[in-house]
């Protein structure tokens, strides 16, 4: 296993138009994570799935955004309609939480950098 | 809620030591995390703390005191690759593991 891959890397697209994600979690990870991070900030929680159960969203997740995990293992990011506000780095992260806190050590993808232009 | 502050940016010369301060408000605590990134890289794990005290590993260290809310990452021997951006986290609770990281020191090595 390589690691977390998402795919694109980078990504332009028009305002209004809708876009879609992928990541793939390192495989026996059953904990992802979406963030988002802006120039010289930060990452910022979006959601977290523990295997195919979205259990969290943030209330920075508008309606417009929506995430998926269908069989618990790749998960995909769709953001509608999108808006200039929304050009930033989506990064994917994963863990394999048993319990006992040092595993939950997060590894994270290299990200997708949109611009909405 | 949670709060975590660090500064900014620092600069530091190749081969000296640096410390990168981080503070932190938490309704509860579940360790701290200290990450790097560089530019347009996927931030990568450097430490966890849970207890008090300093942890070693190679040219990084991490430092905790959970009674003051501060936790500190020293780098020493600096080398020109360790000029990125180092994130302090925690934990938002010890069931999910979702992270609220502060917004990132910029460490700039000079020759």
């Amino acid at each position: 296993d390589t690691g977390v891959s998402q795919d694109p890397r980078h990504k332009i697209t028009k305002r209004g138009q809708n876009v879609t994600f992928r990541c793939d979690p390192i495989s026996e990870h059953n904990r992802l994570y979406w963030y988002r991070q802006t120039l010289g900030q930060g990452p910022e929680f979006l959601t977290y799935f523990q295997n195919e159960a979205q259990l969290e969203k943030s209330r920075l997740l508008s309606d417009r955004f929506s995430a998926e995990r269908p069989k618990g293992s790749f998960s995909t990011l769709e953001i509608q309609r999108t808006e200039q506000g929304d050009s930033a780095m989506y990064l994917c992260a994963s863990s394999s939480g048993t319990g006992h806190f040092m595993n939950t050590e997060a590894f994270f993808g290299q990200g997708t950098r949109l611009t909405v232009v | 809620g949670q709060n975590i502050d660090q500064p900014t940016e620092m600069t530091a010369t190749e081969g000296a030591i640096v410390q990168i301060n981080c503070t932190y408000q938490t309704s509860g605590f579940n360790g701290l995390f200290w990450y790097q990134q560089h530019a347009g890289e996927a931030p990568t794990f450097l430490s966890y703390n849970v207890l008090d005290g300093l942890e070693e590993k190679g040219r990084f260290s991490s430092f905790l005191s959970r009674s003051k809310g501060y936790s500190y990452l020293l780098l020493k021997e600096l080398q020109m690759k360790d000029s990125a951006s180092y994130l302090c986290a925690v934990p938002r609770s010890s069931n999910t593991g979702k992270l609220i990281f502060g917004q990132g020191t910029t460490l700039q090595v000079k020759p």
